[in-house]
Parts: C-alpha cells; structure tokens; sequence
C-alpha cells in the first residue's frame, strides 16, 4: 500500500518563504507531485519530481529525495492568493496515484 | 485548453436511489479516475480507468461501480445512494504517459439525505 504523511495547516506571512513537507511509504514508486486547491476549486497540478534533486518553476520549487523517501513543496515571495491547500501525491505505478491529506497554507499580511 | 466537464455541480439526493455522475474529458486522455474528498482525508481514489472498458478498483470501491464506454466519458454509479457516500467527487483525467499530471473537474458535491 501507499501512505503519504503532510501537515494539516501551515500559516506564513506574506512575501516570506515556506516549505511544506512530505513523507511517504510506498510499495513501488515513480515519483511525487503536488497539487494547489483553492477553497472551492478543483486541484490543479504544479509540480512532479521523479529524480532526486529540486525542481523549479517559478516562485514554486519542489524537491525529492527517494533514499529518504521525502519531499516538499517551497514557496518563495509568498502572496495573498498563494493561500490554499496543497496536497502531495505518489505514482506507485498501474496508472495510479495516492494523494495526501493536504496542507491548508495560509498567508498572512 | 484542457478541459474536463462534470454533469452537475450540487447534487441533492435520497437514500437507496441510484445516482449518476458524469464526466467527459477532451483532451483524448487514456486515463480517467474517480476521487472522493471528504475533510481531513485528502483525496481518495475511488476508481480508475486506463481504456475504454477497463477499469480498476482504487482505494474505496464498496458501493460504487463505474464505466467508460467511450474514451472521452467516465460515468460513476451509485447503485443504492446511502448517507455515508455525502461528498464532494472529483473526476480527472490524464494521458497515458503523465498519470502524475491530472487534470481535474470542478467537482460534484453529492448530498445524500
């Protein structure tokens, strides 16, 4: 099975720089993305990682570490609309991917 | 622009009737998945499909069935709607090559009473 382990609330303050982990046990693996949801909305992809190391685009970075089977999701130069949840998911393979219960990231002025 | 339609947005309905929630995709996607969201639980796979006709069991099958038809539509079917099933459902798609890149539907949010 798949298990994904996040925190359920972050709050930042506006312009600062955040970083939301993600820990996960996984029977195979293919790789880590993350996912933004706005209060409402449906989740939209952001980022995916299958090879150690950081990935970035944008104010958005994302970093991997399969020895530690360990990721998180930075953001930089927060804004007021970057509050919303921010779930992590794991590909074990077979077309399927297990999501996280998400983190409510909320920024603050 | 990718786009993936779901029938309804709210959905009010009674114990034991059978529901039917759509979802088309235009993208000429091979997968397609059905998700439940519920507070504090994140995103849970309900099913999923990677062909027209196939289909496989996800994480929390019991009381619901699914079927695709057609590659562009992927119907979830609650045979006896019971109030447990409550829930905001969430249809995505992606191609066969980027199953970590779904794109999602606005969601229905399925209120049983």
């Amino acid at each position: 099975g798949q298990s994904l382990e996040q925190p359920s609330e972050v709050t930042a303050v506006e312009g600062a720089i955040v970083q939301i982990n993600c820990t996960y046990q996984t029977s195979g693996f293919y790789g880590l993305s993350w996912y933004q949801q706005h209060d409402g909305g449906a989740p939209t992809f952001l980022s995916y990682n299958a090879l150690d190391g950081l990935e970035e685009t944008g104010r958005f970075s994302s970093f991997l570490s399969r020895s530690d089977s360990y990721g998180y999701l930075l953001l930089q130069e927060l804004q007021m609309k970057d509050s919303a949840s921010y779930f992590c998911a794991v590909s074990g393979g077979y077309q399927k991917v297990t999501f996280g219960t998400g983190t409510k990231l909320q920024v603050i002025p | 622009d990718v786009k993936v339609t779901q029938s309804s947005r709210y959905l009010v309905k009674r114990t034991g009737e059978k529901v039917f929630l759509e979802c088309v995709q235009d993208m000429d996607h091979e997968n397609m998945f059905w998700y439940r969201q519920d507070p504090g639980l994140g995103l849970r796979l309900i099913y999923f499909s990677y062909d027209v006709k196939m289909k496989e069991k996800g994480d929390i099958p019991e009381g619901y069935s699914v079927s695709r038809e057609k590659k562009e539509r992927f119907s979830l079917i609650l045979e006896s709607a019971s109030t447990n099933q409550t829930s905001m459902y969430l249809c995505a798609s992606s191609s066969a090559t980027g199953v970590d890149t779904q794109y999602f539907g606005p969601g229905t949010r399925l209120t049983v009473l």
